[in-house]
C-alpha cells in the first residue's frame, strides 16, 4: 500500500461509546495530523504530531485523545463522543512541519454519533 | 498569523467555460500557498504550491494560479472546465505553530458545479 490509509472509513457510534480511529502512512514522513471536517465549517486542525511528539492541541476537547507511537501510525481515540461531533476526520502527513510543505490526506472516517 | 479568504462557497460553469476560483490571502510575510482538491467521499488532493520561485504556477489537470502580492491573491483557474472537475476546492497558508513548527490552515473552500 502507498499513501495515507485511514480506517474505518466509517463509524457509527453511541454516546456512551469508545472507539478509535487508526492512520497509517507509507510515506516515510516526519509529521502526523488530525483534521476535523465538519458540513458548513471550515476544515479544522485539531492536533499535530512531528517526530511523534505532539507540537499542537488546537483546544480539542478531551474526549478526543490522539496517540502516535511511531512516525507511520496515527491514533485518535474517543469518549462519551456527543452528536455534534459528527463529521468526517480526516488524517495527513507531511515530510515535515515546514513552512513549504504540502500535507497528503487520507480518504477519511465518517463518523457518525448517535 | 496567516490566513486565507475564499470568496464564493460555490461557483457554477458550464463545460468548457473558463473556471475561476477566488482566494486572498492575509500575511506580514511572504507566504507559502496552497491549492487542494477534494473530490466526493475523499481526502484532499494538492492541485498545486506557490513557494516564491514564480508568481504562476502550474499544477495538475490543467489548473494555474497565479500570486499576485499587490492585491493579496492566489486566484486558481483553467481555461476549459471539464465534468470531472466538479469538486471542492480549498484554499491554504502555512502559519507558524505553537511550538515553532508550520501548521496548514484552510480556506473555507468552494464547491465547483460544471454543467453540461
Amino acid at each position: 500500500e502507498t499513501g495515507v490509509t485511514q480506517t474505518p472509513r466509517h463509524l457509527v457510534m453511541g454516546m456512551t461509546n469508545k472507539k478509535s480511529l487508526k492512520c497509517e502512512q507509507h510515506l516515510g514522513h516526519n509529521a502526523m495530523y488530525w483534521y476535523k471536517q465538519s458540513a458548513k465549517k471550515p476544515l479544522e486542525l485539531m492536533f499535530v504530531y512531528s517526530l511523534e511528539e505532539r507540537v499542537e492541541n488546537n483546544s480539542v476537547p478531551s474526549r478526543f485523545s490522539p496517540e502516535c507511537p511511531n512516525s507511520s501510525h496515527l491514533f485518535l481515540h474517543l469518549h462519551t463522543l456527543q452528536p455534534e461531533d459528527s463529521a468526517l476526520y480526516l488524517c495527513a502527513s507531511s515530510q515535515d512541519n515546514y513552512e513549504n510543505t504540502e500535507a497528503f490526506f487520507g480518504q477519511g472516517t465518517r463518523l457518525t454519533v448517535v | 498569523a496567516q490566513s486565507v479568504t475564499q470568496l464564493g462557497s460555490h461557483v457554477s460553469v458550464s463545460e468548457g467555460a473558463l473556471v475561476l476560483l477566488r482566494c486572498n490571502y492575509s500575511s506580514s510575510v511572504p507566504p507559502y500557498l496552497f491549492w487542494y482538491v477534494q473530490y466526493p467521499n475523499q481526502g484532499l488532493q494538492l492541485l498545486l504550491k506557490y513557494t516564491s520561485a514564480a508568481t504562476l504556477v502550474k499544477g495538475i489537470n490543467g489548473f494555474e494560479a497565479e500570486f499576485k502580492k499587490s492585491e493579496t491573491s492566489f486566484h486558481l483557474t483553467k481555461p476549459s472546465a471539464h465534468m470531472s472537475d466538479a469538486a471542492e476546492y480549498f484554499c491554504a497558508v502555512t502559519t507558524r505553530g505553537g511550538t515553532g513548527g508550520f501548521k496548514t490552515i484552510f480556506g473555507a473552500g468552494t464547491r465547483l458545479f460544471v454543467k453540461a
